[in-house]
């Protein structure tokens, strides 16, 4: 069973720029939620999506958004990058997004340096 | 609000000896609680969970933890490292409000002398 891809894994841009990541989930996994994890803040919640409607979003500015298709892939898009919004972003899929004992199968991340 | 603390950014044992790595849990209801653990270049691996049934819970390579309710607590252990063991630990809690809207702790890295 293939797990949680997600795609670049590597990436540098410049501030101003944007930029989009891509999540494939798990087969059969309806539930997709993203997370920064950055040496000064660690990880954090940025949005969840369920049967392409976002159910969560942490707080995070506007410039943070995503979507989810009907085969349950997901994208996050952040616009005019700032030099902060390098980071590690984590993908993370679930069979549904109702409960919170659901366990959460996180995928290997997107590396964004924005210089 | 839910919120976690790990006690001990950095924690250094031999190996052969005890793992113990502390986390501390907020919850305004009943929680859910995970470790993962992220070796470089990796995205996180879940080694166990609580999710209200049996108070000890048994999860992947030898590491175990235990809910304490009166305490908050749901401190991560093995009782012999391993040098494999070496990588960040994170303690996460959710609810079922929050879903899958996880708060994580901000890690402990675990180094293992030979």
């Amino acid at each position: 069973k293939a797990g949680v891809t997600q795609t670049p894994r590597y990436l540098i841009k410049t501030r101003g720029q944007q930029v989009t990541l891509s999540c494939s989930p798990i087969s059969g996994h309806r539930s997709v939620s993203w997370y920064q994890q950055t040496p000064g803040q660690g990880l954090q919640f940025l949005f969840e999506y369920f049967s392409e409607t976002q159910r969560n979003k942490g707080n995070f500015p506007g410039r943070f958004s995503g979507r989810q298709f009907s085969n349950s892939r997901s994208e996050m898009n952040v616009s005019t990058l700032e030099l902060g919004d390098s980071a590690l972003y984590l993908c993370a899929s679930s069979l549904d997004g109702g409960s919170g004992a659901n366990v959460l199968t996180f995928g290997a991340g997107s590396r964004l340096t924005v210089l | 609000a839910q919120s976690v603390t790990q006690l001990g950014s950095h924690v250094s044992v031999s190996e052969g000896a005890l793992v113990l790595l502390r986390c501390n849990y907020s919850s305004s209801v009943p929680p859910y609680l995970f470790w993962y653990v992220q070796y470089p270049n990796q995205g996180l691996q879940l080694l166990l969970k609580y999710t209200s049934a049996a108070t000890l819970v048994k999860g992947i390579n030898g590491f175990e933890a235990e809910f304490k309710k009166s305490e908050t607590s749901f401190h991560l252990t093995k009782p012999s490292a391993h040098m494999s063991d070496a990588a960040e630990y994170f303690c996460a809690v959710t609810n079922n409000n929050a879903g899958n809207m996880l708060t994580f702790g901000g890690g402990t890295r675990l180094m293992v002398k030979p």
